[in-house]
């Protein structure tokens, strides 16, 4: 089946420190990856992306690891907030040669943030 | 707001009963994908349309549903005869031409009693 899997369903953090969010992936030709945040009845909000030929990208308070070797994605948020509290998917996509840019998604972890 | 609207945002349906929801991508892409999610899993890929052909379609994608986009504008997803299976949130997303981003919509959440 499809394959990407997230280790943790649940993380709480306090506010103000840092959270790791981790993703693995089973498709080595997966070659673009993104993180979304979802936040209670609403669609998928696109956090932060990084191509296969990468190993980190940062955004505002975000980072995105990537480990190929490992087939390992991870999403970094400093100093979390309330507001950060939501489902974080990442997803995979494969080559469009194969699958039209489609998107793989990996189950979610809850973010939840106390004070 | 990303764009991207979806109607109705719910909807109620007996089994049996056919449902039609509608995305509007935003409007310079000419990429659109449906998806559908269920409590606490992603969402799953359902179909894919590049302008108005749908070059793609899911397993999931059972006899009962089908999915047009005529003008390559707009897109609907149909499904006939509901089951309590087909409840779910049914997620749209639409990307630019030369983009990989995908922009997604709030979501039809569907329930079939």
């Amino acid at each position: 089946g499809e394959s990407v899997g997230l280790h943790l369903p649940t993380l709480s953090v306090q506010e103000g420190d840092n959270s790791i969010i981790n993703c693995a992936y089973s498709n080595s030709a997966s070659d673009y990856f993104i993180w979304y945040k979802q936040e209670s009845g609403k669609g998928p909000q696109f956090i932060i992306d990084i191509r296969s030929n990468m190993d980190k990208r940062q955004g505002q308070r975000v980072t995105v690891l990537l480990n190929k070797t490992v087939k390992h994605l991870s999403l970094q948020i400093a100093a979390t907030q309330p507001g950060d509290s939501a489902v974080y998917f990442c997803a995979e996509k494969r080559p469009r040669g194969s699958t039209l840019g489609r998107l793989y998604f990996g189950r979610g972890t809850q973010l939840t943030v106390w004070p | 707001d990303t764009g991207v609207s979806q109607n109705p945002r719910h909807k109620i349906t007996k089994r049996g009963q056919n449902v039609t929801f509608r995305c509007d991508p935003i409007s310079e892409h000419n990429r659109l994908y449906w998806y559908r999610q269920t409590l606490g899993q992603g969402p799953e890929f359902l179909t894919y349309f590049q302008n108005e052909a749908q070059l793609e379609k899911s397993r999931l994608l059972s006899d009962r549903f089908s999915a047009e986009r005529p003008k390559g504008s707009f897109s609907t997803l149909e499904i006939q005869r509901t089951e309590q299976g087909d409840s779910a949130m049914y997620l749209c997303a639409s990307i630019a031409r030369r983009g990989y981003e995908q922009y997604f919509g709030p979501g039809t959440r569907l329930t079939v009693t």
